[in-house]
């Protein structure tokens, strides 16, 4: 079992539409849950980090944690075309307090007009 | 804020040579910097973490001989990837972690895309 999944895609929604990408975790003592987009040939950006469960919102964005189930998803309302890019989910290491990051092999994301 | 840069941004060299890229967090010091190998249509793969005044510790697999990390402050890393060969063609990206900042939220720099012939 890989430590970070996520569906490659591509996922493609309408614009205006909510694109909602998954990703599920096999450590079960991991606590930092990051978000970050990425795209074609430039590196990662930070979009959300979630430590609690529950959701957190910051514009357009949504991620969601749920610690029991071991699952973090990101939720983008009223996608726009320049939305698309691939999306990756990180999961912090353990033992944690390195900043040690595991990434998912993230989820390409396309909004077409 | 929390602006990594990279440089170079693309390098083309001849087998057998070494290449060094650098890695400064702008507008913050970073007790801790990262360095990934991205290949294509992958995700990313962590090579070392390079922490200030320490030597820099090296994921498994990760030849720290052919890898030489070099973290001389808290705004600069460095790697080197000595005696380049075709499969060390990738793209090299740096992260940085802020002193005093959010556990584990790192900052990226934008990559440096090393080509060997």
């Amino acid at each position: 079992q890989k430590e970070v999944e996520q569906n490659s895609g591509p996922l493609s929604v309408p614009e205006g539409a909510i694109a909602s990408l998954n990703c599920t975790y096999s450590d079960r003592g991991s606590q930092s849950f990051f978000w970050y987009r990425q795209y074609s040939g430039k590196s990662p950006e930070l979009i959300m980090s979630i430590y609690s469960n529950g959701d957190k919102e910051d514009g357009r964005f949504t991620a969601q944690l749920n610690k029991a189930s071991q699952y973090v998803s990101l939720l983008i309302r009223d996608s726009q075309p320049s939305d698309s890019a691939t999306y990756l989910c990180a999961v912090e290491r353990l033992p944690g307090n390195t900043g040690k990051l595991i990434f998912g092999q993230g989820t390409t994301l396309q909004v077409k007009p | 804020g929390a602006v990594v840069s990279q440089h170079p941004s693309r390098v083309i060299c001849k087998s057998g040579t070494s290449v060094k890229i650098e890695c400064r967090s702008l507008d913050f010091q970073a007790t801790t910097m990262f360095w990934y190998r991205q290949f294509p249509k992958k995700s990313l793969m962590l090579m070392a973490t390079s922490n200030e005044g320490s030597k820099a510790t090296y994921e498994q697999g990760v030849e720290k001989d052919k890898f030489l990390i070099n973290h001389a402050s808290l705004t600069l890393s460095t790697l080197t990837v000595t005696s380049a060969h075709p499969e060390d063609s990738s793209f090299y990206i740096c992260s940085a972690r802020a002193a005093g900042g959010p556990l584990n939220e790192q900052f990226f720099g934008p990559g440096t895309r090393l080509t060997v012939l």
